[in-house]
């Protein structure tokens, strides 16, 4: 089993729709979760942090986990052609710090 | 500009060759990581650093050296390249964990 896994996508949401984005982890001492959004030939930027189980909502966007499930997920509202993007789950790997490992990331495409 | 700088932003290699790649953090930050991208695989972590002092192995670190210099500087040496090293290399560093800031990448290709 994979550590950080994502279906690669291309999701693909109308403009406005909610865009629904999962990831799951199979360390269960895992204990810090992140969203990155990656534009095609930039960085990885940080978009979300999540530590306890539930909901944390910014903006557009809302990240859930469950530690339970071992299941992260990212949902955009509001859907905008510029959050076209591949979107990466970033979960820390216990036996190293703050080292992350990193899912292979889902392909968001919003269409106007 | 605060933040992770990396050089070279290109850099094409004859099989055999070394060569290092430096990055640099003015954000006071603990820990800093090597990380590659290749396409369908994802980020993976080649060499990691805790602490000024402390370097430890990743995922796929065969191949790389590493150097934490001071705080603010870790590089990544490829002592002989190969084709498969041929990726994007991005340096990243963190506070405390709570997230990385992540430099603009390093495309390497080995020919």
């Amino acid at each position: 089993q994979k550590e950080v896994e994502q279906n690669s996508g291309p999701l693909s949401v109308p403009e406005g729709a909610i865009a629904s984005l999962n990831c799951t982890y199979s360390d269960r001492g895992s204990q810090s979760f992140f969203w990155y959004r990656q534009y095609s030939g930039k960085s990885p930027e940080l978009i979300m942090s999540i530590y306890s189980n539930g909901d944390k909502e910014d903006g557009r966007f809302t990240a859930q986990l469950n530690k339970a499930s071992q299941y992260v997920s990212l949902l955009i509202r509001d859907s905008q052609p510029s959050d076209s993007a591949t979107y990466l789950c970033a979960v820390n790997k216990p036996q190293a710090g703050t080292a992350l490992i990193f899912g292979k990331g889902t392909t968001l495409s919003v269409s106007s | 500009n605060a933040g992770v700088t990396q050089t070279p932003k290109f850099q094409v290699l004859k099989t055999g060759q070394s060569m290092t790649l430096q990055c640099a953090q003015d954000m006071n930050h603990n820990s800093m990581y090597w990380y590659r991208q290749d396409p369908g695989m994802g980020l993976r972590l080649i060499y990691y650093s805790a602490s000024e002092g402390t370097t430890d192995k990743g995922e796929v670190p065969n191949g790389y050296n590493v150097s934490r210099l001071n705080k603010r500087e870790f590089s990544l040496r490829l002592e002989s390249a190969a084709p498969s090293q041929t990726s994007v290399y991005f340096c990243a560093s963190t506070f405390r964990g709570d997230g990385y800031t992540f430099g603009s990448g390093t495309r390497l290709t080995v020919v």
